[in-house]
């Protein structure tokens, strides 16, 4: 039982070059979620899916892309990278009480 | 939707003492509120939860408060030890059964002084 795994660990882009970051769980959960974590900001959600099929938009959406084609397996695609971006990426999946994260992905972005 | 806000931002204690986080929230509709605990470099874990039908709840040296009326709940560690220096984050929801967001608080980075 893996839990969330997340790839790459880290990655370095130039200024509008686009790349997707991998999450998958192999728990069964439903809710999965992306989350940015900025010094000083906490967690912020991105984007997030309470199911195969089903996505919605979090608290800064922005310059993001996801899709849930399956349970297991929540992408989140960068568009064409900016220096804002820059942050260390959360993956999540949620059932009942906890919410399990994945180990981060370091992405800056020059 | 949701805010939450946490203090400090900062949190200094002698190994031995209490420390005592504070958390608000605003949509009068959450009922669950849930800590991670962040060590450096590592990925936010669970620590302790608490839902919106009890005050308080522990475990060994943690402990979390909810007060409903004032919408503020708290942690607490008491004993402190070296191994609880890490970011803490509080967070909210409307549902514990795992598909409503959870919105997270800014963190308190909490130092322990040997």
């Amino acid at each position: 039982n893996a839990g969330v795994t997340q790839t790459p660990k880290f990655q370095v882009l130039k200024t509008g070059q686009s790349m997707t970051l991998q999450c998958a769980q192999d728990m069964n959960h439903e809710y999965m979620s992306w989350y940015r974590q900025d010094p000083g900001m906490g967690l912020r959600l991105i984007h997030y899916s309470v199911g195969a099929g089903i996505t919605d938009q979090g608290e800064v959406p922005n310059g993001y892309n996801v899709s849930r084609s399956t349970t297991e397996d929540f992408p989140l695609r960068l568009l064409s990278a900016a220096p804002s971006q820059t942050s260390v990426y959360f993956c999540a999946s949620r059932e009942e009480n906890e919410q399990f994260f994945g180990p981060g992905t370091r992405l800056t972005v020059l | 939707g949701e805010n939450v806000e946490q203090h400090p931002s900062t949190l200094s204690v002698q190994e031995g003492d209490s420390a005592v986080i504070k958390c608000t929230y605003s949509d009068s509709a959450s009922n669950y509120f849930p800590w991670y605990k962040q060590e450096l470099g590592k990925r936010p874990q669970l620590i302790i939860d608490i839902r919106s039908n009890v005050g308080e709840k522990k475990d060994q040296r943690i402990a979390v408060t909810l007060n409903k009326t004032a919408k503020h709940f708290s942690l607490h560690i008491t004993e402190t030890q070296p191994e609880d220096s890490a970011v803490y984050f509080c967070a909210a929801s409307r549902s514990n059964f795992g598909n409503e967001k959870l919105t997270f608080g800014t963190g308190t980075r909490l130092t322990i002084i040997p």
